[in-house]
């Protein structure tokens, strides 16, 4: 049973333009949300987080969202850059869980130029 | 300085072979973690190391993998008796474990392993 899912496993998107990756999670007890990013033969490297008493946190040009009632978070990266091309991890961890992060399927994002 | 560091980066051995895998976790993270990256899947959480003992062992596919982990740094991930399904790119990551921040962890590069 996957307790974070994301739905596109890819996703394309014109230079420029807005990324809005999206994460859905079924466990209630998650509190912490976070972001990672894998460009190939490298391990994630973090992005950015939201704690579950927030509903939106901003880092430059990304910013994720939190939708507790929908249990579903997205990522938004404006203006997408051909940099950004690599997969995209949603991640979770719940409190009663210790340092446990339950991570979704990713979605492999191109920006092309 | 550094981040983490995985040895080997690549891994072929042929069914049925024990293997060990490496990580050197960032000086001074108390928390050290092993995920497993499948072909086409996310992560797969496998253990997690406070210092030098696992309070969850839950993640472990089965009684062929173990861990350990000495004087709180480098540890050790053990396959017995590899199988094809054990093929895959081993993450480690590392954290400390204050507050919240414990949450962000900080991965190696991986070992990719193959069996054949």
């Amino acid at each position: 049973d996957q307790q974070v899912k994301q739905n596109s496993p890819s996703l394309s998107v014109q230079e420029g333009r807005i990324s809005i990756l999206n994460c859905d999670y079924t466990n209630s007890m998650f509190d912490y949300f976070l972001w990672y990013k894998k460009y190939p033969a490298e391990g994630p490297t973090f992005l950015i987080s939201i704690s579950s008493i927030k509903d939106k946190n901003e880092d430059g040009r990304f910013t994720v969202f939190l939708n507790k009632s929908a249990k579903h978070l997205s990522l938004h990266i404006v203006p997408s850059q051909p940099g950004d091309s690599a997969v995209y991890f949603c991640a979770a961890s719940a409190l009663n869980a210790g340092n446990m992060l339950t991570f979704g399927g990713g979605t492999r994002l191109m920006v092309k130029p | 300085g550094a981040g983490v560091s995985q040895s080997p980066s690549n891994k072929v051995t042929e069914k049925g072979k024990d293997v060990e895998l490496r990580c050197d976790p960032i000086s001074g993270h108390t928390a050290l973690y092993w995920y497993r990256q499948s072909l086409g899947q996310g992560l797969e959480f496998l253990i997690y190391f406070q210092g030098n003992s696992a309070p969850d062992k839950s993640g472990l596919p089965s009684d062929r993998f173990s861990a350990e982990r000495t004087g709180g740094s480098v540890s050790t991930l053990t396959i017995q008796r590899t199988q094809q399904e054990d093929s895959a790119v081993y993450l480690c990551a590392s954290s400390l474990a204050l507050g919240r921040a414990k949450a962000r962890q900080y991965f190696g590069p991986g070992t990719r392993l193959t069996v054949t």
